[in-house]
């Protein structure tokens, strides 16, 4: 499968715990995007990363919010002290410098009780 | 306000149907336009990009007015299988992140 995949599918943690989740980006990607999902919402935007620098990062991603792409490939987004509200999927999307598609991963299901 | 408007639906209709789904964008500084879908539980895949002429892909139409700041999708002789929601999205000049709508969700039934 050379589509984005993403670990963890679904995580369940207690509030206060901390999680992080990684992404795999289609390999000739140099593009990698994270995206918030909460129930009959679109996804809404986190962070961008262009090779290894984070060139985006949204107003929704708090101090508790750090995402890394340390040699330009694989992703991890970190969250500390987790809160109820922190419960969502979390995607991962990739593109090419050039293209207009972000390509998805099936993302990771966030479930803080 | 949301940047892109859309309305949630639902919306039933009977296989073999037309139907037809808009949305609104608020800022002008869109320059990129498309139409995502999602099925329950799963990740967004592109259905197509939106262009200021119009665009066709089989049983698929989207149209774009700049002027009024309005998306279309319009879908012919729906299918079953097309149930699903059906996200607007921009990108907007200088960023590379995708603005979504909320999605319309579509159900067809036999």
């Amino acid at each position: 499968d050379t589509g984005v995949s993403q670990d963890p599918r679904h995580k369940i943690t207690k509030r206060g715990q901390n999680v992080t989740f990684r992404c795999d980006p289609i390999s000739e990607h140099n593009r990698l995007y994270w995206y918030r999902q909460t129930l009959g919402q679109g996804p809404e935007f986190l962070t961008y990363f262009q090779n290894e620098a984070q060139l985006e990062k949204s107003r929704l991603l708090s101090d508790r919010f750090s995402a890394e792409r340390p040699k330009g490939s694989f992703s991890t987004l970190e969250i500390q002290r987790t809160e109820q509200g922190d419960s969502a999927m979390y995607l991962c999307a990739s593109s090419t410098e050039g293209g207009n598609e972000q390509f998805f991963g099936p993302g990771t299901r966030l479930t803080v009780l | 306000r949301k940047e892109v408007e859309q309305d949630p639906g639902p919306f039933n209709v009977p296989e073999g149907a037309t139907v037809a789904f808009n949305c609104t964008y608020s800022n002008s500084a869109s320059q990129s336009f498309f139409w995502y879908r999602q099925d329950c539980r799963k990740e967004p895949k592109l259905l197509m990009s939106v262009y200021s002429s119009g665009n066709e892909d089989g049983r698929f139409t989207a149209q774009l007015n700049r002027a009024s700041q309005y998306i279309s999708l319009l879908i012919r002789d729906s299918k079953l299988s097309d149930s699903a929601t059906y996200l607007c999205v921009v990108k907007n000049t200088g960023f590379q992140k995708l603005v979504f709508g909320t999605g319309t969700r579509l159900l067809v039934s036999p």
